[in-house]
């Protein structure tokens, strides 16, 4: 079975400072695995999104995030928080053999980031 | 072009009740799913629909339930409500392709039961 083990529930950053937000996953086939922000009351907003293409993705607002095989990973960054990054980050994976359809997402746990300025 | 819509937004509702949500996908796509999310579980998939045919479910109770109509636009229900179905439901529409379907979701729809 696939699953999004999302390290850290709350990440806190100074403004300009480097974000790092883990992801691993788990899936039997090569997977698609995406990266949502949301906002506070607000629905999930697509950051970036891996489909085999290339190894790092980049994405919205400065983000990228690199998938790693060997290691089952796809952190996301940013090189320099801004104070209007604070809010949860959502990474997915999707099961690529599931006759193309990505409506079935495992969404990890989620994790809170803040920004101090 | 426009998002994905719910409607409504907020409602509260009384445990016993049934309540049905609402949702227009993005214009030309034909793929609506639905996913529950709550402080403790986190974000759930519930169901998904594909040309008015359910093509996926999550792992919840039959109270839960979905459609899709001939225009995409989709409706799910919950019948005899519980405490802990309060949550936020969020609709997401996707186009049908094989390239890795980015799924857009929308503002939901918050629950509230009491």
């Amino acid at each position: 079975a696939q699953s999004v083990t999302q390290l850290g529930s709350h990440v806190s950053v100074s403004e300009g400072a480097l974000v790092l937000l883990r992801c691993n996953y788990s899936s039997s086939v090569p997977p698609y695995l995406f990266w949502y922000v949301q906002y506070p009351n607000q629905g999930l907003q697509l950051l970036l999104k891996y489909t085999s293409a290339a190894t790092l993705v980049k994405g919205i607002n400065g983000f990228e995030a690199e998938f790693k095989k060997s290691e089952t990973s796809f952190h996301l960054t940013k090189p320099s928080a801004h104070m209007s990054d604070a809010a949860e980050y959502f990474c997915a994976v999707s099961d690529r053999d599931y006759g193309g359809s990505q409506g079935n997402l495992i969404f990890g746990k989620g994790t809170k980031l803040s920004v101090k300025p | 072009k426009a998002g994905v819509t719910q409607t409504p937004r907020y409602l509260i509702k009384t445990r016993g009740q049934q309540v049905t949500l609402s949702c227009s996908p993005i214009s030309g796509h034909r793929s609506v799913s639905w996913y529950q999310q709550t402080p403790g579980q986190g974000l759930q998939f519930l169901f998904e629909y594909f040309s008015e045919t359910q093509r996926n479910k999550g792992n919840f109770p039959g109270r839960f339930s979905g459609r899709q109509f001939s225009n995409s636009r989709s409706e799910m229900n919950v019948s005899t409500l519980e405490l802990g179905d309060s949550a936020l439901y969020l609709c997401a529409s996707s186009p049908w392709t094989d390239d890795g379907n980015t799924i857009y979701f929308g503002e939901g729809s918050w629950l509230t039961v009491v």
